[in-house]
């Protein structure tokens, strides 16, 4: 099953909070798992990504932590800030297919 | 670069009519993909093109969804005959042969009344 979950489904952080967003998924197949972030009214738009052979990356404000044997990674945002207020989607692909979590509507309050 | 670029971006259309979704791919990415995002099924993927042939159309939710790839700057989605299950938001994204990136379109948004 290509599955991926993702929660939890809303998260609400002050100004300067850590939000933390899990996933978990099945297939062991899958080589690379991206992030995508996603304002109302516009498409999903790249983020961060990681391949499993990678246990952590950092870009900017925005980690991805990577745990193979659990099948399951993280999104962390350091010193968040009320302009990351959107929905956030983890995907894992079996290239070139993307398979999407949930999401999680971060919001980030002043 | 325009980006990927979808018409049009808001479709209001009636039960049974026909409805034909556009997409026009960034330049040069020969990859094309369609999803459909509900808060019911969050982002599904309906079909995906490799240089204009379809190679999975497995998403694809029943025989009144139909798309094709003309050439390589261009796709449509067609909805034949549209039913009010069919609202949601359909995102079209390209991808550059030997890259994981897909880029989305801003989408269009179907509301059948």
């Amino acid at each position: 099953q290509q599955q991926v979950k993702q929660s939890p489904q809303s998260l609400i952080v002050q100004k300067g909070g850590i939000p933390i967003i899990n996933c978990a998924y099945e297939n062991t197949a899958f080589d690379y798992f991206p992030w995508y972030q996603q304002f109302p009214g516009k498409g999903p738009a790249l983020l961060i990504a990681i391949r499993p052979d990678v246990s952590e990356k950092k870009e900017g404000r925005f980690t991805i932590s990577f745990n193979k044997s659990a099948k399951q990674f993280s999104l962390h945002i350091m010193d968040s800030q009320p302009g990351d207020s959107a929905t956030y989607f983890c995907a894992a692909s079996f290239t070139p297919r993307l398979t999407f979590g949930e999401g999680t509507q971060l919001t980030v309050n002043p | 670069d325009a980006g990927v670029i979808q018409s049009p971006r808001h479709e209001v259309t009636e039960m049974g009519q026909e409805v034909t979704l556009r997409c026009k791919p960034i330049s040069g990415h020969n990859s094309l993909f369609w999803y459909r995002q509900t808060m019911m099924r969050g982002l599904e993927l309906l079909i995906y093109f490799n240089n204009n042939v379809p190679i999975d159309d497995s998403g694809m939710p029943e025989d009144r969804f139909s798309a094709k790839m003309p050439n390589a700057s261009f796709s449509t989605l067609k909805i034949q005959p549209s039913e009010p299950r069919d609202s949601a938001v359909y995102f079209c994204a390209s991808r550059l042969a030997g890259e994981n990136i897909q880029y989305f379109g801003a989408g269009t948004r179907l509301s059948v009344l």
